[in-house]
């Protein structure tokens, strides 16, 4: 059983679409997570949520919304795609808050846009 | 913001040798994190350290954070060719449920 999974695993699309990659965690975890890590493997973390409330937003440009429908699943919708939002998705979970609890990582959607 | 550069950023060596790897900060963290990611995969856990000067160990893996609490050492003892990947240093504040990672170091083993 795979205890955090992403849909999909790769997507290529046009300039200017819209999108969305999914994240469900089997964990039963509180906390979940948005990172995007970049041709150059540095990985940076996007948004996260505990218990469906936003927690964490970086300085993300606001075409990406994050939706947690329910505390097993953080969704990622992305408007108007660019070019520079071609990267790998790594969606993640854990515990809790508590700094010793550790993050678990899905395997990644690696989204190529034209 | 806060910075973690690891270095090297790329080692090549042969299977059996030792290898070591560090990373620092530009200001200090309550955890340290050593993390490894394989191609097509999402990074994974390796070691966890909480308290400055801390050695840990797992396996073949040994990594210590560092006093000044801004960086942290991660050690490989006679490799084998499962252990080529990424790995990444990862620093986290108490308080706070941001993981800042650093720019990881490449690991190749040559046969």
């Amino acid at each position: 059983d795979t205890a955090v999974s992403q849909t999909p695993k790769y997507l290529v699309t046009q300039m200017g679409n819209d999108k969305s990659i999914k994240c469900e965690q089997n964990l039963g975890h509180d906390t979940m997570y948005w990172y995007k890590q970049d041709s150059k493997k540095f990985l940076k973390i996007m948004f996260s949520y505990n218990n469906k409330e936003l927690i964490i937003n970086e300085t993300v440009p606001n075409r990406f919304s994050p939706k947690s429908p329910d505390k097993a699943h953080l969704n990622l919708h992305i408007n108007s795609l660019e070019l520079g939002d071609s990267a790998v998705y790594f969606c993640a979970s854990s515990p809790g808050l508590a700094a010793t609890d550790t993050q678990y990582f899905g395997p990644g959607t690696r989204l190529t846009v034209l | 913001g806060q910075q973690l550069n690891q270095s090297p950023q790329s080692m090549f060596i042969q299977e059996g040798e030792d290898v070591s790897m560090n990373c620092t900060s530009s200001s200090i963290f309550n955890t340290w994190l050593w993390y490894k990611q394989e191609p097509g995969e999402g990074p994974v856990l390796l070691i966890a350290l909480y308290k400055a000067g801390e050695l840990t160990s797992n396996g073949r893996l040994t990594a210590q954070f560092g006093i000044t609490r801004k960086d942290s050492f991660l050690n490989i003892s006679a490799s084998i060719p499962s252990d080529v990947g990424i790995y990444f240093c990862a620093g986290r504040n108490f308080g706070n449920e941001k993981l800042t990672f650093g720019t990881g170091t490449r690991l190749t083993i040559i046969p």
